[in-house]
């Protein structure tokens, strides 16, 4: 069965820094993988996606990585916000049952 | 505007009595699920549906129904709701994307769900 890992689990940095929070995954046969932001309270929304066949995705100040042969996968953020604060989540999906981590709580103060 | 929505967005209720918490996209979308999401166990996907009439269980399906008689809705029904229910439910729609392994999923603002 499909186990995600999400390190930190928290992570408190001041404004501007560059930071890299980690999902590792368990089997490597897998369609995608997508990061998420989610807001206190609020619904999920998707940051990047990328697929099997990709390596990395980039938006904005974003860039996500895909390495399946060690499973795992990297979310960069460049010069951190306080409006960054907010928890991660990646989701691996291998089948039509996409498993999700328990997702990097993040602080960004100014 | 491209959205997911869910209703009720909160909701009491009691023991044993039957609801329907609706969901609905506007993106012409296949696949549709329906996820809970618990402290310290995460986010995990209880139904899911790949089109109009087909629907399979996800990790956690027991006490919950589903039906997708439309493209665009996919309530979640709960026959008979236990207190071990109570959660924040989601409802996400996606693409088949390549393979059909699915593209980027949208998901509802979110459903909080107290069984007392």
């Amino acid at each position: 069965k499909q186990e995600v890992t999400q390190i930190p689990a928290a992570l408190s940095v001041p404004e501007g820094e560059n930071l890299v929070l980690n999902c590792s995954f368990t089997d490597s046969a897998i369609y995608n993988l997508q990061w998420f932001r989610q807001d206190p309270g609020k619904g999920l929304t998707s940051l990047l996606l990328i697929q099997s066949s990709q390596r990395e995705q980039t938006s904005g100040r974003l860039n996500a990585s895909l390495d399946k042969s060690s499973g795992r996968s990297t979310l960069y953020i460049a010069a951190s916000q306080p409006g960054d604060s907010a928890t991660y989540l990646c989701a691996v999906k291998g089948s039509y049952i996409p498993t999700f981590g328990r997702g990097t709580s993040l602080i960004v103060h100014p | 505007e491209a959205q997911v929505t869910q209703n009720p967005r909160y909701l009491i209720t009691v023991t044993g009595k039957k609801l329907t918490v609706t969901c609905s996209q506007n993106m012409n979308h296949e696949y549709m699920s329906w996820y809970r999401q618990d402290p310290g166990l995460g986010l995990r996907q209880i139904y899911y549906s790949m089109n109009v009439e087909v629907t399979d269980k996800g990790d956690v399906p027991e006490g919950y129904k589903v039906s997708r008689k439309e493209k665009r809705n996919f309530p979640l029904i709960l026959e008979s709701p236990s207190p071990n229910q109570t959660s924040l439910y989601f409802c996400a729609s996606s693409s088949p994307g390549l393979a059909g392994g699915g593209d980027t999923q949208y998901f509802g603002p979110g459903t909080r769900l107290t069984v007392l």
